[in-house]
């Protein structure tokens, strides 16, 4: 079963950030948090995961909270191609459990 | 290069039918899965293998049979083809570890049973 929270959908204009929060309050010590998304019809794909610290990559910024029970996914400039269905997942790496994740709309 | 192929990618089938689908990865990834994502858009993890060895087999139909020749290949082939299974069916990979950069997905398999 999924271990996190996420709002069903948010918007966002283009070319500002988008934040996206989840919560997983039953995380465990050795539990990654995990982002991916889904773009209409395509496979999933990877974006970022953390355990403890912030985390950056080309494509997104991971920021966990001390107490690792909320984080939050940024997209710095978002484009219209952002628009997908983010997950956020808690886990281990030979077993990610996909939840009902968020609709990321990228307003024009 | 696709990293992660499966095929086909669009199969129709009537009821009661065998059918494989085929996947290959050529990332050098040493664990591959199959999810399910059905008709409400939720993914599930059906099968994991790891070096060849199934690792994780999830409430599937003993309908569903993962085969994996060998690191890179992990088909699964599905008996007495029911209306429920159709769906999207991802194939995945990733190298678990100290190397794990996430997991690659193939592009899907739609299959439709009629």
């Amino acid at each position: 079963d999924a271990k996190t929270t996420q709002p069903p959908s948010m918007d966002c204009a283009e070319g500002r950030a988008a934040n996206l929060p989840c919560n997983h309050s039953t995380i465990s010590g050795n539990e990654y948090v995990y982002w991916y998304r889904q773009i209409h019809s395509q496979g999933p794909q990877y974006i970022i995961h953390g355990l403890k610290n912030n985390e950056t990559n080309e494509m997104a910024s991971l920021i966990i909270t001390e107490d690792r029970k909320s984080s939050t996914l940024i997209l710095p400039h978002a484009t219209l191609r952002d628009t997908a269905v983010y997950y956020c997942i808690v886990g281990r790496d030979d077993k990610i459990i996909f939840g009902k994740g968020t609709r990321l709309h990228i307003l024009p | 290069d696709t990293a992660v192929s499966q095929t086909p990618k669009y199969l129709v089938t009537q009821m009661g039918n065998d059918k494989s689908i085929k996947c290959e990865q050529n990332l050098g990834h040493d664990t591959m899965y199959w999810y399910k994502q059905d008709s409400k858009k939720f993914l599930k993890i059906m099968f994991s293998y790891n070096n060849k060895e199934l690792i994780i087999n999830e409430t599937v139909p003993n309908r569903f049979s993962p085969k994996s020749p060998d690191k890179a290949h992990l088909n699964l082939h599905i008996n007495s083809l029911e209306l429920g299974d159709s769906a999207v069916y991802f194939c995945a990979s990733s190298q678990v570890g100290t190397r794990f950069r996430g997991y690659t997905f193939g592009s899907g398999t739609r299959l439709t049973v009629v």
